[in-house]
């Protein structure tokens, strides 16, 4: 299995920008989170599906953050319109609820994000 | 208002001997409780977990502890090596909540040759 799988790995845009993110989970994996890695904050869950349904959006920041899961194996993250501080490292994970509790997520390589 | 935290931002520990990171956490609800490691340009990956049932899971170097009175769990490292240098992430969870995670900020172990 290749893991989850995020593009772009960069992505550097100029404030009032629209960005998407994509994520791909592991194959058969039920359930999908989007993370945001700052210095401050560590890693902050923004939103996360399970079996292609939002349960808690309670991390996005602001309206301006939006989510899909249009199916089981493809999410997207979108920023419309980008802002310098949305600058961080987002992460997209997937689990299995079927699974054990003691693996937690499988992450994907993260995407930076640089609004200038 | 966090509710994992790791105070220590950043440690350092000489190779060979013990590295300890530590968490504490807020929610008495939490009954699992994991160590991810991260190193540049990559994802976390799991490391080791612990069950509330227990107050110690070992895995070669790698021990974790938990006291729950304290509401605190560490990660102890024996011997430390170069290669363990990278950030350290506590996570926790309930198994009452859909596998959702909430994780601490990281501590950014140097571990020098």
């Amino acid at each position: 299995d290749a893991g989850v799988i995020q593009s772009p790995r960069h992505e550097v845009t100029e404030m009032g920008q629209e960005v998407t993110l994509r994520c791909k989970p592991i194959s058969g994996h039920n359930s999908l989170f989007w993370y945001r890695q700052t210095m401050m904050r560590g890693l902050e869950l923004l939103i996360y599906f399970n079996n292609n349904v939002p349960i808690d959006d309670s991390g996005m920041p602001e309206d301006r953050f939006s989510a899909k899961m249009p199916n089981a194996s493809f999410s997207t993250l979108k920023i419309q319109p980008s802002e310098p501080r949305d600058s961080a490292v987002y992460f997209c994970a997937s689990s299995s609820t079927g699974g054990s509790t003691n693996y937690g997520y499988t992450f994907g390589s993260g995407t930076r994000l640089t609004v200038v | 208002d966090q509710q994992v935290k790791q105070n220590s931002p950043s440690l350092s520990v000489q190779e060979g001997r013990i590295s300890i990171l530590n968490c504490d956490y807020t929610n008495s609800m939490f009954d699992y409780f994991l160590w991810y490691k991260k190193y540049p340009a990559e994802g976390p990956t799991f490391l080791i977990s612990i069950s509330s049932i227990k107050d110690k899971n070992e895995d070669g170097r790698f021990t974790v502890f938990l006291n729950k009175s304290a509401k605190h769990l560490s990660l102890h490292i024996v011997p430390s090596q170069p290669g363990d240098s990278a950030v350290y992430f506590c996570a926790a969870g309930s198994t009452g909540s859909a596998r959702q995670l909430t994780f601490g900020s990281g501590t950014q172990l140097t571990v020098l040759p």
